[in-house]
């Protein structure tokens, strides 16, 4: 069965400073696509990053970045230069040859001023 | 905007009711996909579209849910004799297919929040 796993249900981090969030997951397929989705407040699901399993570089997108590491079947989600308006719900998700999405339980991330 | 769109964005009905949800994806999408989102949880996959056919149906999609998509363009999601435990946001989303650069990133909607009282 494929799953994904956020261990942290709950985080914040002071304006500025950096926040790493978990994700694992499981799959026995080779071929599939993670991504970090981000549910700010209003609820429309806005995509952070995106990273291909065959690429063994880590994906990078301006203060976003994550950490691949596909043998321990781990994605996780660095922000940098936190800010405000990165508070949100961050869902991180495993997309399977079927082109069907499942999601983790997401953490929620309070940026503090 | 020619982002997704969802209609209504808020429906509250008393069980047993039907309610009917709208989606119009992103114009030259041709994949639609439902999702179902509780308090708390990831969105749950029900079912996807590839133009109007649709290719998989989650077991979470009842035999009182349909979907349909006609013209290939816009969706609808239909519950029947709605239960509480209907409760959720409806996330509808798209993509196109293929596409190798965006690896089938989809795109979300606002969502609709439905409650049954």
């Amino acid at each position: 069965a494929q799953t994904v796993t956020q261990s942290q249900p709950e985080m914040s981090v002071q304006e500025a400073e950096t926040v790493t969030l978990s994700c694992t997951y499981d799959t026995s397929e080779n071929n599939y696509y993670l991504f970090w989705y981000k549910q700010p407040p209003s609820r429309q699901m806005i995509l952070v990053i995106r990273q291909e399993a065959y690429k063994q570089q880590n994906a990078t997108e301006n203060r976003f970045s994550v950490n691949f590491q596909k043998a321990a079947k781990s994605f996780s989600l660095k922000i940098s230069d936190s800010q405000l308006g990165d508070t949100a719900m961050y869902f991180c998700a495993l997309q399977l040859r079927t082109y069907k999405y499942i999601f983790g339980t997401g953490t929620r991330l309070k940026v503090l001023a | 905007d020619t982002g997704v769109s969802q209609d209504p964005r808020h429906k509250i009905t008393k069980r047993g009711q039907n309610v009917t949800f709208r989606c119009d994806p992103i114009s030259e999408h041709n994949r639609l996909y439902w999702y179902r989102q509780t308090l708390g949880q990831g969105p749950e996959f029900l079912t996807y579209f590839q133009n109007e056919a649709q290719l998989e149906k989650s077991r979470l999609l009842s035999d009182r849910f349909s979907a349909e998509r006609p013209k290939g363009s816009f969706s609808t999601l239909e519950i029947q004799r709605t239960e509480q435990g209907d409760s959720a946001m409806y996330l509808c989303a798209s993509s196109l297919y293929p596409a190798p650069v965006e690896g089938n990133t989809i795109y979300f909607g606002e969502g609709s929040w439905l409650t049954v009282v």
